[in-house]
């Protein structure tokens, strides 16, 4: 299975202050034949779902902020906040979907300092 | 806009069969070519897929799970099922119900808290 590493596990950060988040798979994502990462990263706020935010590696869904950005190509993967918000308190999993079984980060929680 | 709502016991004996059941509110089931997921999430730890299944019943399941795992699909009730059989503690979690777009998932259903104990 692909083991996704992200770190930290958590961080605390100023509002108005960028947050960055690390992710590292055991086995590149990038599928050659499209040229696309199979990386996607979550939000999951307390008793909520976890909520799509970024795709192939750094397309934002539809209706996220543009505060969020995700880079990076085969292992090594990183998630944005440029200007940390209240809202944004949360844990933040990155996940592969190119080979089964899908699997998730261990996640990272953001807080406010 | 699309909604998916889990539904199912709550609490489930060691040695018996879990059963779920998610319903799509908000557009059929069928349309856009989309598959069903299944993912848990245990207490303090990492999320984990179970499965996926499509309208016309092809199914992947989690290698671990395989043995124990069956999913079905109802599209006249707009409704998917996941089925686990013989659960021990270790299959306590928060079971999502999820919709899949060429393997991503991009909508998640709120959860319900499955306790597997006597």
């Amino acid at each position: 299975d692909i083991v996704m590493t992200q770190s930290p596990d958590s961080l605390a950060v100023s509002l108005g202050e960028r947050a960055t988040i690390n992710c590292k798979s055991s086995q590149s994502v990038l599928n050659s034949s499209n040229n696309k990462n199979y990386l996607a990263w979550y939000q999951q706020k307390p008793g909520q779902p976890p909520k799509l935010l970024i795709y192939w590696a750094s397309t934002r869904e539809s209706g996220v902020p543009d505060r969020f950005s995700g880079s990076g190509s085969g292992t090594d993967f990183t998630l944005t906040i440029s200007s940390l918000q209240a809202e944004d308190v949360a844990v933040y999993y990155c996940h592969q979907y190119h080979f089964s079984p899908l699997t998730f980060g261990g996640g990272t929680k953001v807080e406010i300092k | 806009q699309v909604q998916l709502q889990e539904s199912g016991p709550g609490l489930v004996k060691p040695s018996q069969t879990l059963s779920l059941t998610c319903t799509v509110s908000g557009d059929s089931i069928s349309s856009g070519g989309f598959y069903w997921s299944w993912i848990r999430q245990p207490a303090g730890k990492r999320l984990e897929w179970i499965g996926r299944i499509s309208t016309s019943g092809n199914t992947n399941y989690n290698p671990y799970l395989n043995s124990r795992l069956s999913m079905s699909v109802d599209t006249s009730k707009n409704q998917f099922s996941l089925r686990l059989d013989s659960v021990t503690a270790a299959d306590t979690a928060v079971y999502y119900c999820a919709r899949d777009r060429l393997w991503l998932v991009d909508l998640w259903g709120q959860g319900a808290l499955i306790t597997v104990s006597s």
